[in-house]
């Protein structure tokens, strides 16, 4: 729909696990983001690349670490999640400073954590 | 400091009735504001956009929305509701670059106010 693409689209792990959620998009852009939404919480913003590079890290825990190979993907690595860690995850994407301004979503990904 | 209010958690609204999402923002500089709209289990979806020029803009699903300098306000409106226009509405300014350079486009989100639109 977007051009933004996510999978899986739902994940259930136990807090032990390692599992990995992967982003797509098909948008040309440059700049892609990683959001944590939490019921009844304002959107919040975990991580930024632009140009691959990551330009925002938002105090998050090192039990999440980010991966951006190239501008078209980025993946959030996920290891000894805790409860409170149970969101939906949502991927992101603009053009760099100059550009169309707005961000383009994926559908997110459910994560519950056991 | 820089930021996005939405003063109702919800708003309800019988089909067929004018509606409005309210929105004010803080930002220095010209603010560049933006309205989305997030369905059940879903990512949000772009609806409009005010960068410059007209104070009405349309949008997506029959949306529009005012800028308000003045009231530093940028309200979503749409003339008839549905009862499928039911959703969670997010309004976002981006983060003032004269405060900010990291180059990308940072969005500042609000809470979010969820319309309800009764049959």
């Amino acid at each position: 729909e977007t051009g933004v693409t996510q999978t899986p689209r739902h994940l259930v792990m136990g807090m032990t696990n390692k599992k990995s959620l992967k982003c797509e998009q098909h948008l040309g852009h440059n700049a892609m983001y990683w959001y944590k939404q939490s019921a009844k919480k304002p959107l919040e913003l975990m991580f930024v690349y632009n140009f691959k590079e990551q330009t925002e890290n938002n105090s998050v825990p090192s039990r999440f670490s980010p991966e951006c190979p190239n501008s078209s993907h980025l993946f959030l690595h996920l290891h000894t999640l805790q409860p409170e860690d149970s969101a939906l995850y949502l991927c992101a994407s603009s053009q760099a400073l100059r550009g169309s301004y707005e961000q383009y979503f994926g559908p997110g990904t459910r994560l519950t954590v056991t | 400091a820089q930021s996005v209010a939405q003063p109702e958690d919800q708003v309800n609204v019988a089909e067929g009735n004018p509606l409005t999402v309210k929105c004010t923002y803080s930002v220095s500089g010209n603010p560049y504001l933006f309205w989305y709209v997030q369905y059940p289990n879903r990512g949000l979806q772009f609806l409009l956009k005010y960068i410059t020029g007209d104070n009405l803009v349309k949008g997506s699903y029959g949306f529009e929305a005012e800028f308000n300098k003045s009231q530093t306000s940028f309200h979503l409106k749409k003339p008839s509701a549905l009862v499928s226009d039911s959703a969670l509405y997010f309004c976002a300014v981006r983060a003032d670059l004269l405060m900010f350079s990291g180059g990308y486009n940072k969005l500042i989100f609000g809470a979010g106010t969820r319309l309800a639109v009764h049959p």
